[in-house]
């Protein structure tokens, strides 16, 4: 199976906008989806296909891919962006799902 | 409201066997695939395995395949996962976690999730 690979830790300051990636022979077949996990809570999905948010998802949050690489930007993050974000995707051939080890988005 | 509500988890042996279940209301349980996700405190996400709105495709990751069992009882609006052989390297929090897509089948992404139940596999 393949894996999602991204960055352990970004840090962002108030207002300013933050991009954090996700690496994958799985994303040149499957679009990502990316999810929000604050300590102690579910996760979270905060936007799937090729640029869709859930209802009640702020729309400082927007997606994009190109090749084998998914992005999460977030436009004038706020404070309480601050949290642990995953990709996800199908995985390649063997009909399973494969989620990114985590980037920790730190506001500052 | 849609809402997941996990239970079962508990502290068991290495060997030993577990049930979680997993209640859902808010929606029509059977027009969704459902599965369960695992997070080892501390760690990341990992995928468990899924199940179609009638049971027909059933899927595990490799490191349970063979010992964990995936169900569900539609009428019920119940989800399960019969754990067996538990190993310490299981210990985590195992969440269930809905398809968006309402056709039944396996698609993209989970839109909703409970909130966990921890498994704890110690001697």
């Amino acid at each position: 199976s393949s894996g999602l690979t991204q960055d352990p830790a970004v840090s962002v300051a108030l207002g300013q906008t933050v991009r954090i990636t996700c690496q994958g022979d799985a994303l040149k077949s499957y679009y990502a989806s990316w999810y929000q996990q604050k300590p102690g809570q579910a996760p979270v999905l905060v936007m799937y296909g090729k640029d869709n948010r859930p209802s009640g998802i702020p729309d400082r949050f927007s997606g994009s891919s190109s090749g084998n690489t998914a992005s999460l930007t977030i436009t004038g993050t706020q404070a309480e962006d601050e949290a642990d974000y995953y990709c996800q995707s199908r995985d390649n051939g063997d009909n399973h799902y494969v989620f990114g080890s985590g980037t920790r988005v730190t506001v500052l | 409201e849609v809402q997941l509500v996990e239970s079962g988890g508990d502290l068991v042996r290495p060997g030993g066997s577990l049930r979680l279940s997993c209640a859902v209301s808010g929606v029509t349980f059977g027009d969704y695939a459902m599965h369960w996700v695992r997070q080892i405190p501390g760690k990341g996400l990992e995928w468990v395995s899924g199940i179609t709105w009638n049971s027909d495709d059933i899927i595990y990751a490799d490191s349970v395949r063979g010992r964990f069992t995936i169900s569900r009882d539609n009428g019920a609006n119940s989800l399960f996962l019969d754990m067996d052989s538990l190993r310490p390297e299981d210990t985590a929090v195992y969440f269930c976690a809905k398809q968006r897509g309402s056709n039944g089948y396996f698609s993209d992404e989970f839109d909703y999730w409970g909130q966990g139940t921890l498994v704890t596999v110690s001697s």
